[in-house]
């Protein structure tokens, strides 16, 4: 079955950096695109960053645009997320997402999520 | 930006029919998903492509889509439905982002 394990989460300051990881399995991990999707505490959904299955293009939303960069190495079905300048309004649960097989992004399988906190 | 909105909260009794909308300017030319999330819990897609139901999806749940307003219904609701549900579409101007709609609580009692 597909599954997914984020990893890398923790208490980092303000302005410094964060590297989240997703292990893939259950799946050909080089035959989807990728998402990182966040949630702060006690708010909605936020949708981050996509990287294609190659690996060769990347989207990202304008909070986390040249501070953030999503990558990924499909010979260890892992997921990236390098997180860089972390503020406080950062601070969220980061889950990893598969792309959905349509004409469209979605996200069709789902992480647990790994918890970051921005904060002295 | 591109916005979703749904409202805040809805509330139905067990074997009612829940209704939540999702109302945004791009939905006549791009598809509405639907996710659930209980409390603690990672989301659960329910809907893809405005109407079409997962493996595992209980057919109670279905979803449409007409003009900038798409639907989940949850027909003969149950307790273990209660949940929050977001909405969620891809942005129009063709730059691969995407945009939740705020979530609705979904109470049933």
């Amino acid at each position: 079955q597909v599954q997914l394990v984020e990893s890398g989460g923790g208490v980092v300051q303000p302005g410094r950096s964060l590297r989240l990881s997703c292990a893939a399995s259950g799946f050909t991990f080089s035959r989807y695109g990728m998402h990182w999707v966040r949630q702060a505490p006690g708010k909605g959904l936020e949708w981050v960053a996509v990287i294609w299955d190659d690996g060769r293009n990347k989207y990202y939303a304008d909070s986390v645009k040249g501070r953030f960069t999503i990558s990924r190495d499909n010979s260890k079905n892992t997921l990236y997320l390098q997180m860089n300048s972390l503020r406080a309004e950062d601070t969220a649960v980061y889950y990893c997402a598969r792309d959905g097989d349509g004409s469209e992004h979605y996200f069709d399988c789902w992480g647990q999520g790994t918890q970051v906190t921005v904060s002295s | 930006s591109y916005e979703l909105t749904q409202p805040p909260s809805v509330s139905v009794s067990p074997g009612q029919t829940a209704t939540i909308t999702c109302s945004g300017d791009a939905l006549p030319k791009k598809y509405a998903f639907w996710y659930q999330q209980k409390s603690g819990q990672a989301p659960v897609l329910v809907i893809f492509e405005d109407s079409k139901r997962p493996s595992g999806i209980p057919q109670r749940f279905s979803g449409s889509s007409s003009g900038t307003m798409a639907t989940l219904t949850i027909s003969g609701a149950r307790v273990e439905d209660e949940a929050d549900y977001y909405c969620y579409s891809a942005d129009s101007s063709g730059n691969h982002r995407g945009v939740f709609g705020g979530g609705t609580k979904l109470t049933v009692l």
